[in-house]
């Protein structure tokens, strides 16, 4: 089945303990993205990439990291986890970016 | 600045009133515009792309039409199992990336 994959579905944290979060899609999709959304903003993108090793800012990058080692995998990665923190987090994926995106099924971190 | 408004924010339908839902964006131009249907704790669900004005797509009681300003999400005859959360996104054709920008959403009940 095609999918992306997120782990863990949820995640409560303490501030300033690193955490990732990793995101896998067996489409062979060249794009790939994570949002986080939060009641009454929406979706806001944290980061892109349009292939291996090439990865951007959205609108929302401030502290946090990606890497795209691989095609299949982009971690999240929240060195410092902060309470502003606190999202529901979506990872998604294109083949064309003309089409729709693919998502997971979210993960739900909270840091307290 | 790419700019995406839905509404309206939350609509309530007994099963069988048909309705519309709005999606009016600014774009410096339009690569396509695309709808999604999000379950309460779910990643959106890709149901449509429109690339240019005129067009439109039918699937089941959704039917999705585009003109140079807005889209609309027209629900024939809607049933419970409708009830979501839709959201619409823009690509603009400015820049060499595929990020869409996303509206706030339409949440909408369907009463039986």
């Amino acid at each position: 089945e095609a999918q992306v994959t997120q782990n863990p579905r949820y995640l409560i944290t303490v501030t300033g303990k690193k955490l990732t979060v990793t995101c896998s899609q067996n489409m062979n999709h060249e794009y790939m993205s994570w949002y986080r959304q939060d009641p009454g903003l929406g979706l806001r993108q944290i980061y892109y990439s349009m292939n291996v090793e090439v990865t951007d800012k959205g609108d929302v990058p401030e502290g946090y990291k990606v890497s795209r080692k691989e095609k299949r995998n982009f971690p999240l990665i929240l060195e410092s986890p902060s309470p502003n923190q606190t999202s529901l987090y979506f990872c998604a994926s294109t083949g064309d970016g003309r089409y729709g995106y693919t998502f997971g099924s979210g993960t739900r971190l909270t840091v307290v | 600045e790419d700019q995406v408004t839905q509404s309206p924010e939350a609509l309530r339908l007994q099963e069988g009133e048909s309705s519309s839902l709005n999606c009016s964006y600014t774009v410096s131009g339009l690569r396509g515009l695309f709808w999604y249907r999000q379950d309460p704790g779910k990643g959106p669900e890709f149901l449509f792309t429109l690339y240019s004005a005129g067009e439109e797509k039918e699937k089941e009681r959704l039917k999705a039409t585009l003109t140079k300003k807005e889209s609309f999400l027209h629900i024939t005859a809607p049933k419970p199992e409708d009830s979501a959360t839709y959201l619409c996104a823009v690509q603009a054709t400015s820049g060499g990336s595929y990020i869409p920008t996303f509206g706030r959403g339409t949440s909408l009940i369907v009463h039986p």
